[in-house]
């Protein structure tokens, strides 16, 4: 069974960094890209970025460059995001998904159980 | 890059055909996909390229997609469906993806 696996819940203080993991598995791993999601509290679906588990190259959105880390660990079927210098408004549940590419369109036919991010 | 707009809310009665648009500027030139969110829950995939159905998801739910508007229908809709729904496309040139801002599907 295809699934992602997420860290558990992080509390932060303003200006840390946190750390989330998504392990994958059911599939191979460096076939998809993952995506990383975000959802504010009472909000909708942000786009954060992606990752090619198999090269390591990275896409951010622009609100998240210079502050987002997306890596990953082929050993261990795991991508991680990391996000420096948190605020308040950063606190929000943050969604790895894999990824399907079709014709240069892609969508997420799976997505982790999110991870709760609270800063305070 | 894109924007999708979508209504706030749908309400519709048991039984009936709830449906939920998507606008963008040409988004019937992208493919179009959607994902149904319940409290509490990651989201799920429900329609994608526009039309097709992952395996799982009932036939009563279909999609559509032309010129400026993209359209998710919920036929003989039943409490279950109560949820957010969110549409996404895909920018190819960025390699970036954009969602709507979600609609909550309300059953009467």
């Amino acid at each position: 069974q295809e699934k992602l696996v997420q860290s558990g819940a992080e509390v932060r203080k303003p200006g840390t960094s946190v750390k989330i993991s998504c392990q994958a598995s059911g599939y191979t791993f460096t076939t998809y890209y993952i995506h990383w999601v975000r959802q504010g509290p009472g909000q909708g679906l942000e786009w954060m970025g992606w990752i090619d588990p198999s090269s390591g190259d990275t896409n951010l959105a622009q609100n998240f460059q210079g502050r987002v880390t997306m890596t990953r660990a082929t050993s261990v079927d795991t991508a991680y995001m990391e996000l420096n210098t948190l605020a308040s408004d950063d606190s929000a549940v943050y969604y790895c998904a894999r990824g399907r590419r079709n014709w240069g369109q892609v969508y997420y036919d799976f997505w982790g159980r999110g991870t709760l991010v609270t800063v305070s | 890059s894109s924007v999708l707009t979508q209504p706030p809310s749908v309400a519709v009665a048991p039984g009936q055909t709830a449906r939920i648009t998507c606008d963008g500027n040409n988004i019937g030139s992208q493919s179009v996909h959607w994902y149904q969110q319940k409290p509490g829950q990651a989201p799920v995939l429900v329609v994608y390229d526009d039309s097709d159905r992952p395996s799982g998801i009932p036939e009563r739910f279909s999609g559509s997609n032309s010129r400026n508007t993209a359209t998710l229908a919920i036929s003989r809709v039943e409490a279950g469906d109560e949820a957010d729904y969110y549409c996404q496309v895909y920018d190819s040139s960025s390699d970036h993806a954009v969602f709507g801002g979600g609609t909550k599907l309300t059953v009467l």
